[in-house]
């Protein structure tokens, strides 16, 4: 049992470069979060899928989509890159939208954008 | 708005002496409250969570935290830190999104202990 694992672990971009970040659980969790970690500003919530097919706004999703096609996986897609974007990324998943679910996170995936 | 302050963003204690780390919310209803550690290069790990019952929450690691209505407050305590506890520490509320059933977690922007040996 991996938990939730995150590809790749380290990423340097160009400006105007694409790419797609995966983060896959083996809890069969319905509920999967993608969030980005800036020093100070704490986590702050990307985008979120409620179970496959469907995926929602966080409170930071300019410049991102992503993509529920399987349960177990959750993509975060960065179609042009911006120095912005150089953030730590984090994926985490929940067995259900229970209010006191607590969140199970991957390891992070961490990304420049020169 | 729901939201999360963390006073302290640096704390230093020595290995042994006790530890309080501050959390406070605003929130309009009934709050869940969570406190999450990340060690160095690591994702973030549950420590403890209130969301009933005792206001005295016991947590893994040896953690404990005290949830004050009156004071909005979740601070989370440990009566010896050892060298291992230095990580930052994220104190985090779940709430309802506007419209619908689901949740989602709002963190405060961290408090990094570090411990001297």
């Amino acid at each position: 049992n991996a938990g939730v694992t995150q590809t790749p672990k380290f990423r340097v971009l160009k400006t105007g470069q694409s790419m797609t970040l995966l983060c896959a659980q083996d809890m069969n969790h319905e509920y999967m979060y993608w969030y980005r970690q800036d020093p100070g500003m704490g986590l702050r919530l990307i985008h979120y899928s409620v179970g496959e097919g469907t995926t929602a706004k966080g409170e930071v999703p300019d410049g991102y989509n992503v993509s529920r096609l399987k349960k177990q996986n959750f993509l975060l897609g960065l179609e042009s890159a911006a120095p912005s974007q150089t953030s730590v990324y984090f994926c985490a998943s929940t067995p259900r939208q229970g209010v006191a679910d607590t969140q199970y996170f991957g390891p992070g995936t961490r990304l420049t954008v020169l | 708005a729901q939201s999360v302050t963390q006073p302290d963003i640096h704390i230093t204690v020595s290995e042994g002496a006790s530890l309080e780390l501050r959390c406070n919310y605003s929130y309009g209803a009934t709050p869940y409250l969570f406190w999450y550690v990340q060690s160095p290069g690591q994702g973030l790990q549950l420590l403890l969570k209130y969301f009933s019952g005792d206001t005295l929450v016991q947590g893994i690691k040896g953690f404990e935290a005290e949830f004050k209505r009156s004071q909005s407050s979740f601070n989370l305590r440990k009566p010896s830190v050892h060298w291992s506890d230095a990580a930052e520490y994220f104190c985090a509320v779940t709430h309802g999104i506007s419209g619908g059933s689901n949740y989602k977690l709002t963190f405060g922007k961290g408090t990094l202990l570090t411990v001297n040996p």
